[in-house]
C-alpha cells in the first residue's frame, strides 16, 4: 500500500480564512516529508519540506507540522488567497535513494 | 531560469505507434526524473537519472524507454502502448538525486488510443 496518504480529498474554505490540511504516513525511514501544490494544467511545485528530527517549520504563509508519535503532518495556510486553490500532496524521500513518494492529494477550493 | 519544459503539451498516439516525450531544463540540475500520473491520482515515480545515468527504474514495462543524451535533455520512447497507459507524464529535475525540491514542468497529456 502507499507510505503516505491524505484524510480529505476536498477541503473548501473561505478567502481569508486558514487552512489546514493532513496527511497520514507510514514510512517512519522517511528522512524528509514535503509539501507540493498542483495547480490545474500545471506540475507540481514545492511548497516546503521539513526533516524527520524538527516538529515545525515555518515559511511565507505556511507552517508544516509533524507528528511522529502518530505519523501525522499537516501543512497550515493562513489567510488564504484564491490562488491558493489547488491539490496538495504530501510526499516523502527516503533518504536519497529514491525519487519522491506522493501521497493521495487534497483539492482546497478557496470561496469567495 | 527555473523551467523544465516538456514537449509536446498533447499526444495522441495508436498502440502501434512510436513516439518519444522530450524534456529539457537548463538549470545546471544533475538529477531528472519521468512521473506518470493518472486523473486524479498522484504522480508515480517511473525513472531517474543521476549524471545522465539510469539510477532507478521503477519496474516500468520495457514499452516505456527513457533515455538521457546529456545533463540537460531528458527523453521517454514509447512503442505499443495500450489505452490504460493513457495519462499525464511530467518531467521533473532537482539539483542532486534525492533533493526535496524538483521541479517539474507542465507535463505531456498522452493519449492511446
Amino acid at each position: 500500500g502507499e507510505s503516505v496518504g491524505l484524510h480529505l480529498p476536498t477541503l473548501s474554505v473561505q478567502e481569508g480564512d486558514n487552512s489546514i490540511i493532513n496527511c497520514a504516513y507510514s514510512n517512519s525511514a522517511s528522512d524528509y516529508f514535503i509539501w507540493y501544490k498542483q495547480e490545474s494544467g500545471k506540475g507540481p511545485q514545492f511548497i516546503i519540506d521539513i526533516r524527520s528530527n524538527m516538529d515545525k517549520r515555518q515559511g511565507q504563509r505556511v507552517t508544516v507540522l509533524l507528528n511522529k508519535t502518530v505519523k501525522h503532518l499537516s501543512l497550515q495556510i493562513a489567510a488564504t488567497q484564491p490562488g491558493d486553490s489547488a491539490v496538495y500532496f504530501c510526499a516523502e524521500n527516503s533518504g536519497g535513494a529514491d525519487g519522491l513518494t506522493f501521497g493521495k492529494g487534497t483539492h482546497l477550493i478557496i470561496q469567495p | 531560469d527555473t523551467e523544465v519544459t516538456q514537449t509536446p503539451k498533447h499526444l495522441v498516439m495508436g498502440m502501434t505507434n512510436k513516439k518519444s516525450l522530450k524534456c529539457e531544463q537548463h538549470m545546471g540540475h544533475r538529477a531528472m526524473y519521468w512521473y506518470k500520473q493518472k486523473a486524479k491520482k498522484p504522480p508515480e515515480l517511473m525513472f531517474v537519472y543521476s549524471y545522465e545515468k539510469l539510477s532507478i527504474n521503477e519496474s516500468v514495462p520495457s514499452r516505456f524507454s527513457p533515455e538521457c543524451p546529456n545533463s540537460s535533455l531528458l527523453n521517454l520512447h514509447l512503442h505499443a502502448l495500450q489505452p490504460e497507459d493513457s495519462a499525464l507524464y511530467l518531467c521533473a529535475s532537482s539539483q542532486d538525486r534525492g533533493d526535496t525540491e524538483a521541479f517539474f514542468g507542465q507535463g505531456t497529456r498522452l493519449t492511446v488510443v
